[in-house]
């Protein structure tokens, strides 16, 4: 089965540009939750999703910042617009949660934006 | 609330030597526990978790870790370290909810 799928794997953008972040989640999984990583901060959620509904979004880090998950194939993760500060590795992760499961998480291999 | 301290952000073992990285938890409830593995330029991997069966998991590439509920402590062992251990470890509790917490990581340097 394929694990969780990024795209772009790296993105190189300008200040000021819109930046969009994929996430393919595996099938089957009803959780998925973007993390962001810098080495200053470490790795950081943002946000997770549980069967397509935004559960905790405080990580958010400002309005800046966006997640959608129109179904349970498909998620987003925007940046509008961004700025140097974004610079990071961010990485979608799904699992399978609730009903007393507490699955693992599976990581992508993650999208490394640089914002010039 | 539940947290993670990993003490030691960096540690460094020669090879062939025992691996071990320290993993103290809080949790209000009986926790689920994992171990992930970073490699450069990589996403993170599981290398074992705790649901609350055997006290003693053991989990890819030789490592195991033991949960002590006396001493909240979930620390990954290794009995010999190998040149291609070396990477992030981040040790993380799950409150059986849809929550994660990720300790700080430790980077792991294996000496020749």
């Amino acid at each position: 089965d394929a694990g969780v799928i990024q795209s772009p794997r790296h993105e190189v953008t300008e200040m000021g540009q819109e930046v969009t972040l994929r996430c393919k989640p595996i099938s089957g999984h009803n959780s998925l939750f973007w993390y962001r990583q810098t080495m200053m901060r470490g790795l950081e959620l943002l946000i997770y999703f549980n069967n397509n509904v935004p559960i905790d979004d405080s990580g958010m880090p400002e309005d800046r910042f966006s997640a959608k998950m129109p179904n349970a194939s498909f998620s987003t993760l925007k940046i509008q617009p961004s700025e140097p500060r974004d610079s990071a590795v961010y990485f979608c992760a799904s699992s399978i949660r609730g009903g007393g499961v507490s699955g693992e998480l599976f990581f992508g291999e993650g999208s490394r934006l640089t914002v010039l | 609330a539940q947290s993670v301290t990993q003490l030691g952000s960096h540690v460094s073992v020669s090879e062939g030597a025992l691996v071990l990285l320290r993993c103290n938890y809080s949790s209000s409830v009986p926790p689920y526990l994992f171990w992930y593995v970073q490699y450069p330029n990589q996403g993170l991997q599981l290398l074992l978790k705790y649901t609350s069966a055997a006290t003693l998991v053991k989990g890819i590439n030789g490592f195991e870790a033991e949960f002590k509920k006396s001493e909240t402590s979930f620390h990954l062992t290794k009995p010999s370290a190998h040149m291609s251990d070396a990477a992030e470890y981040f040790c993380a509790v799950s409150d059986r909810g849809n929550q994660f917490y990720f300790g700080t990581g430790t980077s792991l340097t294996v000496i020749p």
